[in-house]
C-alpha cells in the first residue's frame, strides 16, 4: 500500500548513542516533515524538507539532524541521545500545496 | 499561547450516543482546517480537510463544520461505536506557509 513507512516501531537507546530514524514515502511526495509527539502536547515539528537536497529547522530542532538525498526518504538522527529525547515520533508527507498530508505510523523511542 | 484550541479535552460517550468536538483557532491568514484521528499506538489519519469557502464537509459518521469568521470548527460524531474511541485532532494551515498548528486533541472513549 502507497504510505509513509517509518522504521523502528520501537526503540531504547542509552544516553549518548546515536541512531537514525528511517522514513521512506511512494507518494513521490515534495514535502517531508518529522514530528514528535508529547504526553499532553500537540505534535511539534523538527525538521522538513521540500525537496531533495532541501532542509529546514522546525519548532525543537535541537539535537536533531536530517538529510534529504532522495524525494523519498527523509531519516532523521539523533546525534547524542537524551532522556528528553524520549517520545513517539512522526514522519509526515505531502505535495506542496500540503493537500494529503500523510502520517507515518510512528516510532516510540525510550532514552535511559 | 497555542495558536489552536480543542475542548473538551477528554470526554466518555456511550456506544450509540452523538458527541461534538470543538476547535478554536487564531492561524491567520487562514487556508485550511483538518481534523485527523488517532488510533493509540497509531499516527494520525486524515478525517476531513475544510478551506474558507467550505461550512460541512462529512466522511461517513463524521460531519465538520467550519465557520471562518469566528475561527471555529467542530467535529461531530453520529451513533458512535467503539472503534471511535481515539484522539481527534484539529490542524490549522496559514497561507503561504508550509507550518501546521495542532491542537493538543479530545480523547474520546466510547463505552459499551
Amino acid at each position: 500500500n502507497a504510505g509513509v513507512t517509518q522504521t523502528p516501531k520501537f526503540q531504547v537507546l542509552k544516553t549518548g548513542q546515536s541512531m537514525t530514524l528511517q522514513c521512506a514515502q511512494d507518494m513521490n511526495h515534495e514535502y517531508m516533515s518529522w514530528y514528535r509527539q508529547d504526553p499532553g502536547m500537540g505534535l511539534r515539528l523538527i525538521h522538513y524538507s521540500v525537496g531533495a537536497g532541501i532542509t529546514d529547522q522546525g519548532e525543537v530542532p535541537n539535537g536533531y539532524n536530517v538529510s534529504r538525498s532522495t524525494t523519498e526518504d527523509f531519516p532523521l538522527r539523533l546525534l547524542s541521545a537524551a532522556p528528553s529525547q524520549t517520545s513517539v515520533y512522526f514522519c509526515a508527507s505531502s505535495n506542496l500545496h500540503y493537500y494529503g498530508y500523510t502520517f507515518g505510523s510512528g516510532t516510540r523511542l525510550t532514552v535511559v | 499561547k497555542n495558536q489552536v484550541e480543542q475542548s473538551p479535552q477528554s470526554l466518555i460517550i456511550l456506544e450509540g450516543k452523538n458527541c461534538t468536538l470543538q476547535c478554536n483557532y487564531t492561524v491567520s491568514p487562514f487556508s485550511n482546517l483538518r481534523w485527523y484521528k488517532q488510533d493509540t499506538g497509531r499516527g494520525p489519519v486524515s478525517l476531513t480537510i475544510m478551506t474558507f469557502s467550505e461550512n460541512t464537509k462529512s466522511n461517513g459518521r463524521y460531519t465538520a463544520t467550519l465557520d471562518a469568521d469566528t475561527k471555529q470548527s467542530s467535529l461531530h460524531i453520529t451513533a458512535s461505536q467503539l472503534s471511535d474511541s481515539a484522539s481527534y485532532i484539529c490542524v490549522v494551515s496559514a497561507k503561504g506557509n508550509n507550518r501546521l498548528a495542532f491542537g493538543k486533541g479530545n480523547q474520546v472513549v466510547v463505552i459499551p
